[in-house]
């Protein structure tokens, strides 16, 4: 059973430009959770999407954006890149089970803004 | 928000020695979840514990959720066990993590 897959794993982008990252979530679940993690801190909340609709979002600006598609992968968007917006970037998808969300984490895409 | 602090933020411990992670958090919660990253960058989810004490191996957790804290235990450490460890509380839909303990593990 493969877990939460991340693609591309590694990044580099030009200031300015625009970013796609990609997440196919574990097999039997529904959402998808984005979180970036600067060197040295603890991952940081995006948003979650669940039924193709962003259910929460974090204290980010709209250049973040993100879709959720029928079969429950998921896309985050980056746009007018800065500098600051160099971080791994982890996708989780989860399930609900008997009212508990247990989370499973991708290998992350680091991204490098030059 | 939510603030969540772990402590220590750097541990370096001798192999088979024992050690205690802590992660204080500022309000009540209805999920906390401590994981290990590896040197990876991929996060390993250790245990679910909103409350209570759980035990898997060598690590078992006990979280105090009306003084609101949670500790991780690590028994007879290995060298596999070096990374760093997250405490992460919130509820359903987002989770706030800390800043982390460094675990080393030297042989």
């Amino acid at each position: 059973d493969a877990g939460v897959t991340q693609s591309p794993t590694h990044l580099i982008k030009t200031r300015g430009q625009q970013v796609t990252l990609r997440c196919s979530p574990k097999s039997g679940h529904d959402t998808v959770s984005w979180y970036q993690q600067a060197l040295g801190q603890g991952p940081q909340f995006i948003f979650q999407y669940y039924e193709e609709e962003e259910r929460q979002r974090g204290n980010f600006p709209d250049r973040f954006s993100g879709h959720q598609f029928p079969n429950y992968s998921s896309e985050l968007n980056v746009n007018a890149l800065l500098l600051g917006d160099s971080a791994l970037y982890l996708c989780a998808s989860s399930l609900v089970i008997q009212g508990a969300r247990g989370y499973t984490f991708g290998s992350g895409t680091r991204l490098t803004v030059v | 928000g939510i603030q969540v602090e772990q402590s220590p933020p750097d541990l370096i411990l001798q192999e088979g020695a024992n050690s205690t992670l802590r992660c204080n958090f500022s309000d009540s919660v209805n999920n906390l979840q401590w994981f290990h990253q590896n040197p990876w960058g991929q996060l390993i989810n250790l245990f679910y514990i909103p409350s209570g004490t759980k035990q898997n191996g060598r690590l078992s957790a006990t979280t105090v959720a009306t003084e609101r804290y949670s500790l991780l235990y690590i028994s007879s450490s290995q060298t596999t066990d070096s990374g760093v460890y997250f405490c992460a509380v919130g509820g359903n839909n987002d989770m706030r993590f800390g800043a982390g303990t460094r675990l080393t593990v030297k042989p």
